[in-house]
């Protein structure tokens, strides 16, 4: 398994600044992976992030925007640059780490970011 | 395109059975997991099946049909605390999670 935490785990910004959300991880693991959710919907990949090289980013995602550093196997930060209140959402990281027969993707607890 | 379909809410009563369905069409299938999101909460998850068939764990049972694209999770002697999202995410051929929209249960006493 893996034990994710996330700081802030909330936060109120003004429009035009911008936050850093930390991920850490209790192992080492490949691959980390940046979520966020807005109120009532699922989740939506924003990035992957991976050890020594530029994260991968989804669809509607740039790297200006939210800019992430992965220094080493358990720890990665993501930053939403530039916020506007259409940023609000929940900022989720995850891991693919071995579960009690396969792998599993697990959660940290995620951080609740409004923007006024 | 991907996309996986599942009803955005379900009533159910205190202990009495509920299904969630769940049916997907992705490149490639590498496993299917359900989740449990309580509000304000992270997902944890439930269970996992990349064969045909049901996989029971406790109170909670997921099935999988791959030739017809279909999932369900069935949820035994509801409880108030099952009361949640609950997501259908699918691996598809490139080890991407595909994520449902999330079906969310409201348990009434």
């Amino acid at each position: 398994s893996a034990v994710i935490s996330q700081k802030p785990s909330r936060d109120i910004c003004q429009r035009g600044t911008s936050l850093t959300i930390q991920c850490q991880v209790d192992s080492q693991v490949t691959m980390m992976f940046w979520y966020r959710q807005q109120p009532g919907q699922s989740l939506t990949l924003i990035a992957t992030a991976n050890q020594g090289s530029e994260a991968t980013y989804e669809s509607g995602f740039v790297i200006d925007k939210f800019p992430i550093s992965r220094p080493n196997l358990t720890f990665s930060t993501l930053t939403v640059s530039n916020m506007s209140p259409e940023d609000s959402s929940i900022y989720l990281c995850s891991v693919v780490a071995q579960g009690e027969d396969h792998n599993e993707q697990f959660f940290g607890p995620g951080t609740r970011l409004t923007v006024l | 395109g991907q996309n996986i379909d599942q009803p955005t809410e379900m009533t159910a009563t205190e202990g009495a059975i509920v299904q969630i369905n769940c049916t997907y069409q992705t490149s490639g299938f590498n496993g299917l997991f359900w989740y449990q999101q309580h509000a304000g909460e992270a997902p944890t998850f439930l269970s996992y099946n990349v064969l045909d068939g049901l996989e029971e764990k406790g109170r909670f049972s997921s099935f999988l049909s791959r030739s017809k694209g279909y999932s369900y999770l069935l949820l035994k002697e509801l409880q108030m605390k099952d009361s949640a999202s609950y997501l259908c995410a699918v691996l598809d051929s490139n080890y991407q999670l595909i994520w449902g929209a999330g079906t969310k249960l409201i348990i009434k006493p």
